[in-house]
């Protein structure tokens, strides 16, 4: 297992269209976060899971964003209808949950651009 | 709800200096750790440092330390011998089990030859 894995690595759409990313988390990872994040900015939390629970998804998603994590593996993100502002790299990191010390490991994002 | 301040936008450095990055948190659980992650310019987010709550002992990972101050929920990165490589963006972090991982805003760290 060499960490965190997500495809693809670059995006390009036009806006209106639909995207889906995949998140592979490390394989003994029970917890799975993803985030947005902007130029210059901090990531944005957007929704985590713990196994295939969705326990938390941030107020500020609309929609058109939905996530899923299936059997509790890999996970997947959708956003429909593409706005330009959806624009950012977004990053999944995981973790194991019921170790509070335990680091999140984060992969290497996936840049969407809608244009 | 967790918060985490990071009031210094960007900093610099001489090579080989002392830098202190600075970071207050807020939150309501009494079980929590402290990170600092760094981010390298187009690069993945690693872990630099981490801190349990509950110890009172600052930790310390080669070059970098933490001055942890929990009742003032502060929590500052001291890098020690600054280094080209040390260039990018520090975030800092609160997580606990009950709750998400939520990061700072960041202070992108610039290193003077």
């Amino acid at each position: 297992d060499t960490g965190v894995s997500q495809n693809p690595r670059h995006k390009i759409t036009k806006r209106g269209q639909n995207v889906t990313f995949r998140c592979d988390p490390i394989s003994e990872h029970n917890r799975l976060y993803w985030y947005r994040q902007t130029l210059g900015q901090g990531p944005e939390f957007l929704t985590y899971f713990q196994n295939e629970a969705q326990l938390e998804k941030s107020r500020l998603l609309s929609d058109r964003f939905s996530a899923e994590r299936p059997k509790g593996s890999f996970s997947t993100l959708e956003i429909q209808r593409t706005e330009q502002g959806d624009s950012a790299m977004y990053l999944c990191a995981s973790s194991l949950a019921g170790w509070v010390g335990a680091e999140a490991f984060f992969g290497q994002g996936t840049r969407l651009t809608v244009v | 709800a967790q918060t985490v301040t990071q009031s210094q936008p960007e900093m610099s450095v001489q090579e080989a200096e002392t830098v202190t990055l600075s970071c207050t948190y807020d939150t309501s659980e009494s079980d929590y750790y402290l990170f600092w992650y760094k981010q390298p310019p187009s690069r993945q987010m690693i872990l630099v440092i981490r801190q349990e709550a509950y110890k009172q002992q600052n930790a310390t990972e080669n070059r970098f330390s933490v001055n942890f101050q929990k009742a003032a929920k502060s929590f500052s990165l001291k890098i020690s011998d600054s280094q080209l490589g040390d260039a990018a963006m520090y975030f800092c972090v609160v997580y606990s089990s009950a709750s998400k991982i939520i990061f700072g805003s960041g202070t992108r760290l610039s290193i003077r030859p």
